[in-house]
């Protein structure tokens, strides 16, 4: 089965801080994603990578970046947190052509 | 654009009840399309797929037709049990053959309540 690790279930962080969210996926998967859940919105993705080094702009990627530097782990940063960036914060992986697989989630509060 | 549209919610039945959720999309060509499940506390877990008009997707007893001709990919079961309750997501992945082939396009997503 595909594992995709989530650094922390829960997180909470102050504004202006610098904060790391990290995802592990251990299938050798090419594509990882960063989507944030929010009540009445669904998923929106943040940033996507296609492969180490590479990264594309999502649908919401304003006060986000990324980082891939090695296949299995892709860490969404958020430079300067603020308090509409409270949020649950899945992180998904997956082949080309193949189903996602997601993790269980970040909650973070930003206070 | 792409885009998917789900009924509201939250969506209340009792055990033993069909369920419905209905779910309509917008997309060029011939996307595949997607049933995520998303439990309580957890990410969300793929459902049921189908990759082609008039497939039909199953899985825990939960049903999905892909019907080109309304777009729509409406989740059905004819028996719901407590152990459904949890968040619902229609998705589409678009067609083309890119490294980015694997982007998903997401509903709003429909919480459904099962009682006893």
């Amino acid at each position: 089965d595909v594992k995709v690790t989530q650094s922390s279930r829960y997180l909470v962080k102050r504004t202006g801080e610098k904060v790391f969210l990290e995802c592990v996926q251990d299938m050798d998967h090419e594509n990882m994603f960063w989507y944030r859940q929010d009540p009445g919105l669904g998923l929106r993705l943040i940033y996507f990578s296609y492969d180490v080094k590479m990264k594309e702009k999502g649908d919401i990627p304003e006060g986000y970046s990324v980082s891939r530097e090695k296949k299995e782990r892709f860490s969404l940063i958020l430079e300067s947190a603020s308090t509409n960036q409270t949020s649950m914060y899945l992180c998904a992986s997956t082949r080309v052509d193949q189903p996602q697989h997601f993790g269980d989630g970040t909650r973070l509060s930003i206070l | 654009g792409n885009s998917v549209t789900q009924m509201e919610g939250p969506v209340t039945l009792s055990e033993e009840a069909f369920l419905t959720i209905n779910c309509t999309y917008t997309a060029t060509g011939y996307p595949s399309l997607f049933w995520y499940v998303q439990y309580p506390g957890e990410g969300l877990q793929l459902l049921l797929k189908a990759t082609k008009a008039d497939d039909k997707g199953s899985n825990k007893g939960f049903e999905a037709t892909y019907r080109k001709e309304t777009t729509s990919f409406h989740l059905e079961k004819g028996s719901v049990q407590v152990s459904d309750s949890a968040v619902y997501f229609c998705a589409l992945r678009r067609p083309e053959l890119t490294g980015t082939a694997s982007k998903l396009t997401f509903g709003t997503g429909t919480r459904l309540q099962v009682t006893l």
